[in-house]
């Protein structure tokens, strides 16, 4: 059985912070992939990041930076000098089999 | 490009009343998706097509039905509604399976009362 868990259900920072958003996939396959969503508070989910099991290349884009530890099974999200924009719930995704399973999603909000 | 489009964007429907919600893609993606989510909860899988004709149930499929008929369109029906339909149902598409990203359209807020 897979299972995504996101263990923080809601977190606040301050604009300019550093704020780091959690993710761990579980499952006996050996190849996966997981993917990270962004759902403003207009609704609409925006596609973050793809990653593979057999990639542990961290990934930066602008702001935000992804770490992927295949012995942990974590998928990190890390978003540097946070702005009051970046509000938000993030699901982390993840299939091996079949179809995505999604996250409960993290809350995030960033206070001016 | 108009990528995925859904319609109606707001709905309230009497309980045992009956309804579709519309879904068109115009990526050319052979996969297409229904999720609904629920207040404070992630999107749980209805039901999924890898082209059109072929259809397959989700996790959570009673209540539904739907039908691929072209590769563009994926019409989601609920029968007799129920209050535990009360959600927001988006629509996704992706190329193909797991290996690439899904795209969603801006979703449906169903009222059942």
């Amino acid at each position: 059985a897979q299972k995504v868990t996101q263990a923080q259900t809601e977190i606040s920072v301050v604009e300019k912070e550093d704020v780091t958003l959690d993710c761990v996939y579980e499952t006996r396959d050996t190849t996966y992939y997981l993917f990270w969503y962004k759902q403003p508070p207009s609704g609409e989910l925006v596609f973050l990041i793809r990653r593979n099991s057999f990639d542990e290349q961290n990934e930066i884009s602008g702001r935000y930076s992804w770490n992927f530890q295949k012995s942990t099974s974590s998928f990190n999200f890390t978003i540097t000098a946070s702005q009051v924009v970046d509000s938000a719930v993030y699901f982390c995704a993840g299939g091996s089999q079949g179809n995505l399973i999604f996250g409960k999603g993290t809350k995030l909000s960033v206070k001016p | 490009n108009a990528g995925v489009t859904q319609t109606p964007k707001f709905r309230i429907l009497k309980i045992g009343q009956s309804m579709t919600l519309q879904c068109t893609q115009d990526m050319n993606h052979n996969y297409m998706y229904w999720y609904r989510q629920d207040p404070g909860m992630g999107l749980k899988l209805i039901y999924y097509s890898v082209g059109a004709g072929i259809t397959d149930k989700g996790e959570v499929p009673n209540g539904y039905n739907v039908s691929r008929s072209t590769t563009e369109d994926f019409p989601l029906r609920l029968e007799l509604a129920a209050p535990s339909q009360t959600s927001v149902y988006f629509c996704a598409s992706s190329y193909t399976g797991l290996s690439y990203e899904q795209y969603f359209g801006p979703g449906t807020r169903l009222t059942v009362t």
